[in-house]
């Protein structure tokens, strides 16, 4: 079975400087998806960025994107000029691409933007 | 115009009671979900049906049973609440793709159920 750690429960950032959200998983297969979700207060779950396994390429959405390491298993989350709005949880997951379309979730990590 | 929505998003109730829970999508998606998010945040799938077919079921207590009647709607069902089942729970959606590409699940706003 695959597993998603995330080891930062807590992270804090100042508002316009850049934060790094780490989440390393577990898998023998060799093709997947991966995903950061966000999670703010009103509980929504919103879709920050993804990345196929196969695609050497880092995704990058605006002030989000990622360090995808296939080999390490690493995919970490750096965020950009911060803004207050981005203070939230934040959840990385893990999809298969064979065996049906689960995500699996990392524990989150808490996202505190001072101003 | 809510894409995913549920029903209701707030629910109190007495251990032992039966309970529902419902979820509409209007994307026309062919799979939904059912998660569960525990007091410690930690997201976990329950059950996913796709055209009404129920393709995964996880290690979920029998009480609990979802139903889904067209292809928009996954409702979740509980039976003889307990005290664990309180937590929020959350109905997802997606289309599934083609080869090597993934399909994006979409979230409703979450149900925050508390057993009394």
């Amino acid at each position: 079975a695959q597993t998603v750690t995330q080891s930062q429960p807590e992270m804090s950032v100042q508002e316009a400087e850049t934060v790094t959200l780490s989440c390393t998983y577990d898998t023998s297969e060799s093709d997947y998806y991966l995903f950061w979700y966000k999670q703010p207060p009103s509980r929504q779950m919103i879709l920050v960025i993804r990345q196929e396994a196969y695609k050497q390429q880092n995704a990058t959405e605006n002030r989000f994107s990622v360090n995808f390491q296939k080999a390490a298993k690493s995919f970490s989350l750096k965020i950009s000029d911060s803004q207050l709005g981005d203070a939230a949880m934040y959840f990385c997951a893990y999809r298969s691409a064979f065996s049906g379309s689960r995500l699996t979730f990392g524990e989150g990590t808490q996202l505190t933007v001072n101003p | 115009d809510t894409a995913v929505s549920q029903t209701p998003k707030y629910l109190v109730t007495q251990m032992g009671n039966d309970k529902s829970i419902k979820c509409e999508q209007n994307l026309g998606h062919d799979t939904m979900y059912w998660y569960k998010q525990d007091s410690k945040k930690f997201l976990k799938i329950m059950f996913s049906y796709n055209n009404k077919e129920l393709i995964i079921n996880e290690t979920v207590p029998n009480r609990f049973s979802p139903k889904s009647p067209d292809k928009a709607h996954l409702n979740l069902h509980i039976n003889s609440l307990e005290l664990g089942d309180s937590a929020v729970y959350f109905c997802a959606s997606s289309q599934p793709q083609g080869l090597g590409e993934s399909d994006t699940q979409y979230f409703g706003p979450g149900t925050r159920l508390t057993v009394l």
